[in-house]
């Protein structure tokens, strides 16, 4: 079956302290994997995605994340969080194409401390 | 870029009543659009794929004569919930793809509470 997930349902990091979310996804074809981040109240915003090519993808707001075929894990990672970073991370995995219909994660609720 | 919308984002009406929500891509066309429905501290559970000039798909157990979708254009796709119920109470979210780049990009929302 397919599936994502994200074992880490509440995360609390001290502002400036690196941060690494996780992400497994079950998938039988080669997976579009993506990162959202969703503040309160709000719709999804785009960190990054990974297609095809380098394992390792930049995203927005100093955002990476890395692909690990043998893992099966898209892993979330930034090396100093802000206080602004606090907010809900979704993992999706999806087919691309034209019917790109994605699998979403249960999400990971990023907590940031002073 | 890829900037979608949503109105309104937020909507109180009484139970019965039916509610219509539109989704806009501002900046793109998209002949496929997405209706999610997320419950309170949970994921997205896709609800139905809007595609444009034609019928929407469902997702299994989502009722398509309760939620009525139209995509009548290339940048407006509506979300009907007809005869609401406060259990249809929720935060409505839907997202537009972007063809050549095959990502979703979401709209800010829609927080519906039936009374």
């Amino acid at each position: 079956a397919q599936s994502v997930t994200q074992p880490d349902i509440h995360i609390t990091v001290s502002e400036g302290a690196s941060l690494e979310l996780r992400c497994n996804y079950s998938y039988g074809a080669t997976p579009y994997l993506f990162w959202y981040v969703q503040s309160p109240g709000q719709g999804l915003q785009l960190l990054l995605k990974y297609f095809s090519g380098d394992t390792l993808v930049q995203g927005i707001k100093g955002f990476e994340a890395e692909f690990k075929r043998s893992q099966s894990s898209f892993n979330l990672r930034k090396p100093s969080v802000h206080w602004s970073d606090a907010a809900e991370y979704f993992c999706a995995v999806g087919p691309g194409g034209a019917t790109n219909k994605l699998i979403f994660g249960t999400g990971t609720l990023l907590a940031v401390q002073p | 870029g890829a900037v979608v919308s949503q109105h309104p984002s937020r909507v109180i009406c009484k139970s019965g009543t039916s509610v219509k929500i539109e989704c806009r891509s501002l900046d793109f066309q998209a002949t496929t659009m997405f209706w999610y429905r997320q419950f309170p501290k949970k994921s997205l559970m896709l609800m139905a794929t809007s595609n444009e000039g034609s019928k929407a798909t469902y997702e299994q157990g989502v009722e398509k004569d309760k939620f009525l979708i139209n995509h009548a254009s290339l940048t407006l796709s509506t979300l009907t919930v007809t005869s609401a119920h406060p259990e249809d109470s929720s935060f409505y979210i839907c997202s537009a793809d972007l063809q050549g780049r095959e990502t979703q990009y979401f709209g800010p929302g829609t927080r519906l509470l039936v009374l």
